[in-house]
């Protein structure tokens, strides 16, 4: 069976400081990968997503990146944080023979302070 | 653009009894998924049900089914027999067939259960 991991789980990190979050999912080959950010009481916003290696399409311009250096592999990243980057960030993978739906990780809380 | 409206930020149940989420959305496509997921306390987003355009049938998962109207652009999400462990915020979601590939989500409706 499929499985989604994210980590760290929670994160405290102070502003100007560097970013790395990674996903990571096993059991599926060649899937869509997708960063989400999800602010206090609100929906989810569309990051990042990625169709297989290196290619990388960003939803919102913001400070944060993205890369996929494997293919079952998403990070995102960030050289400074901004007080606004705080949020719940989820990684959500699907495959096409799924009906599009897309699966989500565990996410990880970022605190910025 | 594709869009998801939930108009209902809150809503409560009795336990046992049923409740019906709202959704509407708007996109030009006429091939479209739509989904329903749950998030609890735990913030893990679930897949709850997953409904097809071109399908005329509402699709059912044990105490969770929908009603789909097409032409009203409308995606409700119904739970029968509502059990403590439905506490948890919903979610409505539209995919459209080819193009990018993403979801695009409502901003959620909290549901409550009344013991």
């Amino acid at each position: 069976s499929q499985t989604i991991h994210q980590w760290p789980a929670t994160l405290v990190q102070p502003v100007g400081s560097p970013l790395s979050l990674e996903c990571t999912v096993e059991g599926t080959s060649n899937p869509n990968l997708y960063w989400y950010r999800q602010a206090a009481g609100r929906g989810l916003q569309l990051l990042f997503y990625s169709v297989g290696i290196g290619q990388i399409s960003s939803e919102v311009p913001q400070n944060l990146s993205a890369s996929r250096p494997q293919d079952r592999q998403f990070i995102l990243s960030s050289k400074k944080l901004l007080l606004s980057d705080s949020g719940f960030y989820l990684c959500a993978w699907s495959v096409l023979d799924s009906f599009y739906e897309q699966y989500f990780g565990p996410g990880t809380r970022l605190t910025v302070t | 653009a594709q869009t998801v409206t939930q108009s209902q930020p809150e809503m409560s149940v009795q336990e046992a009894e049923t409740v019906t989420l709202s959704c509407t959305y708007d996109t030009s496509e006429s091939d479209y998924y739509l989904f329903w997921y749950k998030q609890p306390p735990s913030r893990q987003m679930i897949l709850v049900i997953r409904q097809e355009a071109y399908k005329q049938q509402n699709a059912t998962e044990n105490r969770f089914s929908v009603n789909f109207q097409k032409a009203a652009k409308s995606f409700s999400l119904k739970i029968s027999d509502s059990q403590l462990g439905d506490a948890a915020m919903y979610f409505c979601a539209l995919r459209t067939q080819g193009g990018s590939e993403k979801l695009v989500f409502g901003k959620g409706t909290k549901l409550t259960v009344n013991p």
